[in-house]
């Protein structure tokens, strides 16, 4: 148990819907980021967030958003969505910015699919 | 910008010591690197980092020679449950400085 909480665990929706997914950081991490991996795919790095603010962005459609709460708590909204955005995305979070040694600790991950 | 290589996949036999190679030309002077292991439909997990030399721990060992463009992880005596993907990162600058997961190595290990 890595300490990373997300929820939901699954979640079915339709095309064109909007959903949001929640992730719990690790006690004392201060960082959370988003990946998306879609099946045989590796792992893309969607947006980080750093004691509530954006840290970095990576490959992150416009339909898709994130925050940090003030509890450092952090929500993705995924929105008109699409057969495409099915994947599993994880949320890791990690107690500094970033950098080499900065680990990043990995959540069980919330299965989309998109129908 | 710092970018890895390696194996696409390896195979090995229950028992055996697997040693999967990374190489990372372009490594920053005061960079890690930092290695992951993920099984199906599980987040990857943190398994050791080092910056030069020999690092182990109770999982494995990284082999880092003094020029730091490759690195080796070391498995010892693997078995089934050992079967996943192993990522090799390091830092990549383009994007913030932050560890870019790759394709990583798909090992699997066989009875």
């Amino acid at each position: 148990d890595s300490g990373v909480t997300q929820t939901p665990k699954h979640l079915i929706t339709a095309t064109g819907q909007r959903v949001t997914l929640r992730c719990s950081p690790r006690s004392g991490d201060l960082s959370v980021y988003w990946y998306q991996q879609s099946l045989d795919q590796g792992l893309q790095f969607l947006i980080q967030y750093y004691n509530g603010e954006e840290r970095a962005k990576g490959n992150i459609l416009e339909r898709f958003s994130a925050q940090q709460f003030p509890d450092l708590h952090s929500e993705l909204n995924l929105s008109s969505l699409e057969l495409g955005d099915s994947a599993l995305y994880f949320c890791a979070s990690s107690v500094s910015s970033g950098g080499s040694t900065d680990t990043q600790y990995f959540g069980p991950g919330t299965r989309l699919t998109v129908l | 910008l710092a970018k890895t290589t390696q194996p696409i996949s390896m195979d090995s036999y229950e028992g055996q010591e697997v040693n999967i190679t990374c190489s990372h030309n372009n490594i920053a002077t005061n960079d890690y690197i930092t290695w992951y292991q993920q099984f199906p439909s599980q987040g990857p997990r943190f398994i050791i980092q080092g910056y030069k030399t020999k690092v182990t721990n109770e999982v494995a060992s990284l082999f880092i020679p003094a020029d730091r463009k490759s690195s080796t992880l070391s498995l010892p005596r693997v078995s089934l449950s050992d079967t996943a993907v192993y990522y090799c990162l390091v830092p990549v600058y383009n994007q913030g400085g932050k560890l870019i997961f790759g394709q990583g190595t798909e090992l699997s290990v066989k009875p």
